[in-house]
């Protein structure tokens, strides 16, 4: 699986856009862009995930880059309930024999 | 009705002592995980089962032994605990051939003294 980097930290104000940048320069063409976010003491959570084309769902927006080298999720009215360690994850879907690797995230603190 | 259940959510013991963490997932889910979280905050997998049978075993310590009766349970017992046990452990289930989405419980957060 292609290697993730992403902020160790962002702040956003209380009802402004959210942006979590993330870099994965050496995604191969297969490869999918996933979030999961986890808020203090509590399981991490699907948020969305993309291949190509950039995607939206009721809780955020994907945007992924052309050369679908980096991506960004975008929470468009970010509460403090949003205030989590958000973790961008590449690899192949699907499989069975299969791990999903959580890496260092980023955490967003949404700030009133 | 949660999705992903474990008990206990708090576990504190004595080194040496041996716990078990049960996980129940009631989503119809074929296969289930248990991921640990140390206290530096990485989630690494360590275990997960396909229809009770188990397909990823991540070097862990043979002192930790999954049993799942039924696919929609998966149980974790640490034998002969030590002090770098301490941490949480998360299950999560997903259906079969769909591994990335996956569904949290969550966690149970054990301490060694």
């Amino acid at each position: 699986d292609a290697k993730t980097t992403q902020p160790p930290s962002m702040d956003c104000a209380e009802g402004r856009a959210a942006n979590l940048p993330c870099n994965h320069s050496t995604i191969s063409g297969n490869e999918y862009v996933y979030w999961y976010r986890q808020i203090h003491s509590q399981g991490p959570q699907y948020i969305i995930h993309g291949l190509k084309n950039n995607e939206t769902n009721e809780m955020a927006s994907l945007i992924i880059t052309e050369d679908r080298k980096s991506s960004t999720l975008i929470l468009p009215h970010a509460t403090l309930r949003d205030t989590a360690v958000y973790y961008c994850i590449v690899r192949v879907g699907g499989g069975s024999n299969y791990k999903l690797t959580f890496g260092k995230g980023t955490l967003l603190t949404v700030n009133p | 009705d949660t999705a992903v259940s474990q008990t206990p959510k708090y576990l504190v013991t004595q080194m040496g002592n041996d716990k078990s963490i049960k996980c129940e997932q009631n989503l119809g889910h074929d296969t289930m995980y248990w991921y640990k979280q140390d206290s530096k905050k990485f989630l690494k997998i360590m275990f997960s089962y396909n229809n009770k049978e188990l397909i990823i075993n991540e070097t862990v310590p043979n002192r930790f032994s999954p049993k799942s009766p039924d696919k929609a349970h998966l149980n974790l017992h640490i034998n002969s605990l030590e002090l770098g046990d301490s941490a949480v452990y998360f299950c999560a289930s997903s259906r079969s051939g769909t591994p990335d989405f996956l569904f949290f419980g969550e966690g149970s957060r054990l301490t060694v003294l």
